[in-house]
Parts: C-alpha cells; sequence; structure tokens
C-alpha cells in the first residue's frame, strides 16, 4: 500500500456519461497531480493542485475538471465520455510541488463502452 | 516543450544479467524520477534524483544534468524486476508539469 488510494479500482460507463475518480493523498502530502496512461500515449499529465489550488495544467480536456478540497483529497471529473477516453486514470501525490519524488496509487481502469 | 527519450525500448534479460536503461532530455530540468511499473500496473518510485548518485539495493541511479541524461543500472536482474521503466523530468522552465518517457520495457527470463 503506497499511502494513495484511489477509487474506484474499475469503472465501466457508457459513452456520453460522467463519472468522478477519487484520489486520497499519502498523509502529510499537498500536493496531488492526475494522470491518463492509454496504450497510444503513454503517461500524460493532467493536473496538479497543491494545498487546494490548481498549481498546473497539462494536456487535460475541456469535459474534464478537478478539484482539491480542503481535506486535501481530489476528484477527477470525466463528463460527455467517449471511446477514447477508456484509459487507466492515476493520481500521485508529494509533499510540496518541485523538489520530492511522488507516490503513486494503484490507478483507475475507466472502460467506456 | 521539453523532448525525454528512454532507450532501449525493449529488453530481455537472462535472470543475474545486469542491464542500463538510458534516458536523455533535451532541456534543464529541476528535477527527474525513475518510476517501475510492475505487470500489474502499479507505478513504483525507484529515485528521486536531479543530480548525482543514489543507490538502492541492486538498483542505482546517475544524472549527468549537464550532460542532460540519466541512467538507471539494474544489477543481479531478477524476473520480478520485468515491466516497464519510466523517466520523468520537470523542466525548469518553470509550470511545476512532469513529463514521462515512453519507458523501456523490460522482461527478465528465468
Amino acid at each position: 500500500d503506497s499511502g494513495v488510494t484511489q477509487t474506484p479500482k474499475h469503472l465501466i460507463t457508457a459513452t456520453g456519461q460522467r463519472v468522478t475518480l477519487r484520489c486520497s493523498p499519502r498523509s502529510g502530502d499537498l500536493s496531488v497531480y492526475w494522470y491518463q496512461q492509454s496504450l497510444d500515449q503513454g503517461l500524460q499529465f493532467l493536473i496538479q493542485y497543491y494545498n487546494g489550488e490548481e498549481r498546473a495544467k497539462g494536456n487535460i480536456l475541456e469535459r474534464f475538471s478537478a478539484q482539491q478540497f480542503p481535506d486535501l483529497h481530489s476528484e477527477l471529473n470525466l463528463s460527455s465520455l467517449e471511446l477514447g477516453d477508456s484509459a487507466l486514470y492515476f493520481c500521485a501525490s508529494s509533499p510540496e510541488t518541485g523538489n520530492y519524488g511522488y507516490t503513486f496509487g494503484s490507478g483507475t481502469r475507466l472502460t467506456v463502452v | 516543450g521539453i523532448q525525454v527519450e528512454q532507450s532501449p525500448p525493449d529488453l530481455i534479460l537472462q535472470e543475474g544479467a545486469n542491464s542500463t536503461l538510458r534516458c536523455n532530455f533535451s532541456d534543464s530540468v529541476n528535477n527527474l524520477q525513475w518510476f517501475h511499473q510492475n505487470p500489474w500496473g502499479q507505478l513504483i518510485n525507484l529515485f528521486y534524483i536531479p543530480s548525482g548518485t543514489k543507490q538502492n539495493g541492486r538498483l542505482s541511479a546517475t544524472t549527468v544534468a549537464t550532460e542532460r541524461y540519466s541512467l538507471l543500472y539494474i544489477s543481479s536482474s531478477q524476473t520480478t524486476d520485468s515491466g516497464v521503466y519510466f523517466c520523468a523530468v520537470e523542466p525548469d522552465t518553470g509550470g511545476f508539469k512532469t513529463i514521462f518517457g515512453a519507458g523501456t520495457r523490460l522482461f527478465v527470463k528465468a
């Protein structure tokens, strides 16, 4: 157990639907990062939050949004889902931004049918 | 943006063999990490190594930031070392985005 908890582990949903992925960072970590891993795109950075505020944004689609709550857990919302959104979604956390290694959760496998 | 290239893309080893994985990056970085993704998909942080050399058991890593490369050494490989090894860098241009290379897929035969 890495200390980073992601739920659910698996999710199957239909095109056009909306889902929410949840991440609880390791105790004491203030930064949360979201990554998407698909077969053809590798690990793609989506977005980072630090202590409740958005810190950096990567290749995140407009249909996707995220937030970090006061208790530091984070949620990634995916809407108007398409077949191409099927992927592994990882959350990682670190104590602060920059000079620390990441700890990854076990991921959520999203399948859009 | 920064380019991160890992080599070789694929590697097959006999158990007990040693190997060196390479990560080249095109711009200056604030930090560099090595990860192992096991066959079950779990990503494990091996090293946080923006510069210098670190060792952890049979694994060691060296980053030469001025020459923009990092090396991951695996000695006396075991079947449990199989998986994909990723290098990830944060460019020093700001923005706090950590970019992953495409990875080296390693298979260790018993």
